[in-house]
């Protein structure tokens, strides 16, 4: 199925382990994106991609790195865990025209981490 | 901070009736996005209206934008009980260079039966 695929879906972290979250997406969508959403909150921008190769920050980047060596793969990398990052992440995809995101965003099911 | 918050916060209504909620936001935008989230699940874009156009219709949903007051409104007519979620507003903001979407606090909406 066309789409944002997201996994792990579920994952419980100890503090100061690292992990890796992964996001693919296969409708050649240039801009891609991941979101981390708190409860009863809405969704902050943390690393965004606008190409392969190509990566920014948003909001809240700390404690994350990302990478874009294809289109379809936007892997998330937690570098040591804290109890803070407990959150649901979302990865989503677009396409964009000349840099204006003129198109909705497809979004990933989404991850559910507990660090402890 | 966020560049979108949406008003009110929470809202109820009957089966039947409308719902509307509103975003405003800050800055200069290309577009204003809204989309869906049901309980637990990811978020489904339901319409996306440009800074150059008013008023944007799909099915049950019509949205308005005023870039003169920066805000938007999301209405949902003749609700029903699956319209239960959280709505949330996305701007694409204007920039010299990396374009981002940023999402607002969002309204929950219950619809009752």
């Amino acid at each position: 199925n066309a789409g944002v695929t997201q996994t792990p879906k579920f994952q419980v972290l100890k503090t100061g382990q690292s992990m890796t979250l992964q996001c693919a997406q296969d409708m050649n969508h240039e801009y891609m994106s991941w979101y981390r959403q708190d409860p009863g909150m809405g969704l902050r921008l943390i690393h965004y991609s606008v190409g392969a190769g190509i990566t920014d920050q948003g909001e809240v980047p700390n404690g994350y790195n990302v990478s874009r060596s294809t289109t379809e793969d936007f892997p998330l990398r937690l570098l040591s865990a804290a109890p803070s990052q407990t959150s649901v992440y979302f990865c989503a995809s677009s396409y964009s025209e000349q840099g204006i995101l003129n198109y909705g965003y497809t979004f990933g099911s989404g991850t559910r981490l507990t660090v402890v | 901070s966020q560049q979108g918050e949406e008003d009110p916060q929470a809202l109820s209504i009957q089966e039947g009736e409308n719902a509307t909620m509103n975003c405003s936001y800050k800055t200069s935008i290309n577009n204003l996005q809204w989309y869906r989230q049901n309980s637990g699940r990811g978020l489904v874009h339901l319409i996306l209206i440009r800074s150059n156009e008013r008023e944007k219709h799909s099915g049950r949903l019509r949205v308005t934008l005023d870039t003169s007051k920066k805000s938007s409104s999301l209405l949902i007519t003749a609700s029903r009980a699956a319209d239960t979620a959280s709505y949330f507003c996305a701007t694409d903001a204007k920039r010299a260079a990396g374009n981002k979407l940023t999402f607002g606090g969002g309204t929950r909406v219950l619809v009752k039966p």
